[in-house]
């Protein structure tokens, strides 16, 4: 079990728009610590989404936004593309496990 | 350009050790935190372990603890995951990963997988 909890899967139609929830616990994200999101393309390394909650590394398109509050983060995709079709993580800390922790992972299926 | 190439995975026996290697490059390896991340078959990313630019400092996930050592060589530009006591739930891709949290830039990652 994940400390940080995701919903397995989650899918859209292209041009749609999907959020993906990331529930943690008052010893991490609602600890105050940062939420950063990684996508995982299948068969390559996860590649960084969105860090610091809601900030985007230069090259990723803005139709990739996150957000927190309180325990939970989210990350949403709008105007879906079929290149979204990956697995995606969410990661924060954990204070009471003194460890990075990450989520269990959510398949996003383009429909 | 930044990149992160491991190495040293490979086939192991259950109780078995290895040690992997990071070999960084395009950017100043001394300034920042380095992580070990993994990723069993199948499965979801679990933090390894992580240390301070310096080498001073090193965390580890629990059940990590005793078993892993990390280290780091930063004339060399490396970073290192020395694996003991090895067991079937450890293997996994490995993937080291540069800075404290939000990780910009992930290597390619190594293959290691624990069978007799």
């Amino acid at each position: 079990q994940s400390v940080l909890t995701q919903p397995p899967s989650v899918s859209g139609a292209p041009g749609q728009r999907v959020t993906i929830s990331c529930t943690g616990s008052s010893s991490n994200i609602g600890a105050g610590y940062d939420v950063h999101w990684y996508q995982q393309l299948p068969g390559t390394a996860p590649k960084l989404l969105i860090y610091g909650n809601n900030n985007r590394p230069s090259g990723v398109p803005d139709r990739f936004s996150g957000s927190k509050s309180g325990t939970s983060a989210s990350l949403a995709i709008t105007g879906l593309q079929a290149e979204d079709e990956a697995d995606y993580y969410c990661q924060s800390y954990d204070s009471s496990l003194s460890a990075v922790v990450f989520g269990g992972g959510t398949k996003l299926t383009v429909l | 350009q930044v990149q992160l190439v491991e190495s040293g995975g490979g086939l192991v026996k259950p109780g078995g050790s290895l040690r992997l290697s990071c070999a960084a490059s395009g950017f100043t390896f001394s300034d920042y935190y380095m992580n070990w991340i993994r990723q069993a078959p199948g499965k979801g990313l679990e933090w390894v372990s992580k240390i301070s630019s310096s080498g001073s400092t090193t965390y580890y996930a629990d059940s990590m603890k005793g078993r892993f050592t990390i280290s780091r060589d930063n004339a060399q530009n490396s970073l290192y995951l020395q694996m003991d006591s090895l067991r079937g739930e450890d293997t996994a891709v490995y993937y080291c990963a540069r800075g404290q949290e939000g990780y910009h830039y992930w290597g390619q990652g190594t293959l290691v997988t624990v069978s007799s």
